[in-house]
């Protein structure tokens, strides 16, 4: 079972702040996903990255996939209250059948 | 498409008891799983089926049953509720393509459950 470090656990920033979070193995992935949960709602997916070094842009978000695959970086540009939730990191099982997740990160951006 | 849906939304049981959490999907995905979440914990995989007819075991299997009679619904059974058992609980499906890694799970929006 590959084991995914997510850091920090909990960033509490204000509105306009730039921010990084960091998913991190000792195992090489195929692909990582990230997800955002929103309170009381279940998870959603953001983006896939599949190729070592590949970087995606979603609006004023960026996911970083590292050169050797073993870690994932996402940094928000200008933060919004609407940022607000709990960022997930996931990685597909070796079958393609299961993901495992990370613990988290939880993100409060206040006005 | 109303996609993954999920009933009750919170449940309180006593020790002991029995429930069955419900799930159904209607995008005709294969592939469907639970999940639970405790604070700080992240998901953690309980069942999980390819198709129907056909279940295994995830990380934290024991305590729970599942069973997927039809493509639409993966309905999760506990028999003896325990308070370890007090979570939130997410189903998710997904369409299988085949040696792809970059399928997109879709969750439900989850039964938070309180044992006592």
């Amino acid at each position: 079972t590959q084991l995914l470090e997510q850091s920090p656990q909990f960033l509490s920033i204000q509105e306009g702040e730039n921010l990084t979070v960091y998913c991190n193995s000792s195992s090489v992935f195929s692909s990582l996903q990230w997800y955002r949960q929103e309170p009381g709602e279940g998870p959603v997916l953001l983006v896939t990255v599949v190729t070592g070094g590949e970087v995606k842009k979603l609006k004023r978000l960026t996911f970083q996939f590292g050169d050797a695959r073993k870690d994932s970086s996402l940094h928000i540009t200008a933060a919004q209250p609407g940022d607000t939730g709990l960022y997930l990191c996931a990685a597909m099982g070796s079958g393609y059948s299961t993901l495992t997740f990370g613990k988290g990160t939880m993100l409060l951006v206040s006005p | 498409n109303a996609g993954v849906t999920q009933t009750p939304k919170f449940r309180i049981l006593k020790i002991g008891q029995s429930m069955t959490l419900q799930c159904t999907q209607d995008m005709n995905h294969n592939y469907m799983y639970w999940y639970r979440q405790d604070p700080g914990m992240g998901l953690k995989l309980i069942y999980y089926s390819v198709g129907a007819g056909i279940t295994d075991k995830g990380e934290v299997p024991n305590g729970y049953n599942v069973s997927r009679s039809t493509t639409e619904d993966f309905p999760l059974r506990l028999e003896l509720a325990a308070p370890s058992q007090t979570s939130v609980y997410f189903c998710a499906s997904r369409r299988f393509s085949g040696g792809s890694s970059t399928d997109t799970q879709y969750f439900g929006p989850g039964t938070r459950l309180t044992v006592l």
